[in-house]
């Protein structure tokens, strides 16, 4: 099956800071990538869709500024958490959709647990 | 505004027996539902589907209902196995075109805990 990595598993920062969180598609090509984030026992929350190629399409309530994609590449997404705060802290999940596969079905990296102290 | 919701957080069911996971949507617009499975810090992973033009959609112990008119689906696990243990998520995509194509609206999630 198709698979989608992220990098870092975990990370710890300063407020203040920003990190970068990569996602990967290891075996296909991800024309469409989404960024979703979860806080404790709640659900996936969308945060924005990347196309390759273009700007990413942010949800409602999402500061565009503040959550900075890019998808540079049909294998590469990343999403900067710019000047980080303890709010941000949360479990970020990507996915990817790729030409070939169904259009309905994403697959999901394994996730980035972002702590802001 | 939550248009899917799974109203259980929680589920307990006996080793072999039949756990029945349900979620209720309120978008008449979406046309394809899905299954994820969540072990906590890991992504979820795809299970099972089913069209709206569907009502019944079978994957070995693995069964998902769809009852349009209801706005409800459910998911059935027979039997059940203490490695369903997991967080069950249902998602719903909306039929539209466009840069957003193909987002998924997520439930709440469903902690199913099968003993042995």
């Amino acid at each position: 099956g198709a698979v989608v990595s992220q990098h870092p598993s975990w990370v710890i920062c300063k407020s203040g800071t920003s990190v970068k969180i990569e996602c990967r598609s290891l075996d296909f090509q991800a024309t469409t990538m989404f960024w979703y984030r979860q806080f404790p026992k709640q659900s996936l929350m969308l945060m924005a869709t990347s196309n390759e190629g273009s700007k990413a399409t942010y949800e409602q309530g999402v500061e565009k500024d503040k959550f900075l994609i890019n998808h540079a590449s049909l294998t590469l997404s990343t999403l900067t958490v710019t000047s980080a705060h303890p709010e941000d802290s949360s479990f970020y999940i990507c996915s990817a959709r790729g030409r070939g596969l169904t259009s309905y079905e994403q697959y999901f990296g394994p996730g980035t647990r972002l702590t802001v102290t | 505004d939550q248009q899917v919701k799974q109203n259980s957080p929680s589920l307990s069911v006996q080793e072999g027996r039949i756990s029945i996971l349900n979620c209720d949507y309120t978008n008449s617009m979406f046309d394809y539902f899905l299954w994820y499975k969540k072990y906590p810090a890991e992504g979820p992973t795809f299970l099972i589907s089913i069209s709206s033009i569907k009502d019944k959609n079978e994957d070995g112990r693995f069964t998902v209902f769809l009852n349009k008119s209801a706005k409800h689906l459910s998911l059935h696990i027979v039997p059940s196995q203490p490695g369903d243990s997991a967080v069950y998520f249902c998602a719903a995509r909306a039929s539209a075109g466009g840069t957003s194509y193909g987002k998924l609206t997520f439930g709440q999630g469903t902690i199913l805990t099968v003993h042995p």
